[in-house]
């Protein structure tokens, strides 16, 4: 079965800091793998997807890393703000295999994150 | 555009009532799918739909039915409602298939007594 491991669980930073939350997957074959922010209460919004063959992409402070041959990925924030404390899913997607329709959308557990003043 | 709304935000429903979660998305996306999100576990595909009049179970499809006769809508209904059912419930779209970028509704918390 396809897994996807998120750590840490929870993690607690001051803000101005930097930090890095780690993505590991099972998954294979692999189509994208795409990092989400999820505030409290509301629903997770993308933030980065990455294809195989790209090994970086960044939206403003958050910078995504991808190893395929390790089947490891990192998201990265610099300079945190109080406005970065939210849930961070690491998703991975694989292509539908013969019969099964369409692709396949593996979640992990989200890593929760504080930043404190 | 609205993106992807889902009412109502709240719900406290009784064991065996039943329901029905509305999901609209205003983006002409084919693809629309449920899932439930549950503390300690990741989300979970309830049920998918691939274009309007065609749908397909996910992984935790028990005690739910979906339809999709437009493109712009795809309600889930919960037959009888179970307390195992309480879980906070994302409706989500994306253009074709969902390894393009899924859009998600706020959510709609549920309770069942």
């Amino acid at each position: 079965k396809n897994q996807v491991e998120q750590s840490p669980q929870s993690l607690i930073i001051l803000e101005g800091k930097n930090c890095t939350l780690q993505c590991n997957y099972t998954v294979s074959p692999f189509s994208n793998l795409r990092w989400y922010k999820q505030d409290t209460g509301r629903g997770p919004v993308s933030l980065t997807i990455m294809t195989f063959s790209e090994n970086t992409k960044s939206n403003g402070r958050y910078t995504a890393t991808l190893d395929a041959d390790t089947k490891q990925s990192s998201l990265h924030i610099t300079a945190s703000q109080l406005s970065d404390s939210a849930s961070y899913i690491c998703v991975v997607s694989d292509p539908p295999s013969a019969g099964a329709g369409s692709y396949q959308l593996t979640f992990g557990k989200g890593t929760k994150l504080s930043v404190i003043p | 555009n609205a993106g992807v709304t889902q009412t109502p935000k709240f719900q406290v429903l009784k064991t065996g009532q039943s329901m029905t979660l509305q999901c609209a998305q205003d983006m002409n996306h084919e693809y629309m799918s449920w899932y439930r999100q549950d503390p300690g576990m990741g989300l979970r595909l309830i049920h998918y739909s691939v274009g309007a009049g065609i749908t397909d179970q996910g992984e935790v499809p028990n005690g739910y039915n979906v339809s999709r006769s437009t493109t712009e809508d795809f309600p889930l209904r919960l037959l009888s409602a179970a307390p195992s059912q309480t879980s906070v419930y994302f409706c989500a779209s994306s253009y074709r298939e969902p390894h393009n970028e899924q859009f998600f509704g706020p959510g709609t918390r549920l309770t069942v007594l």
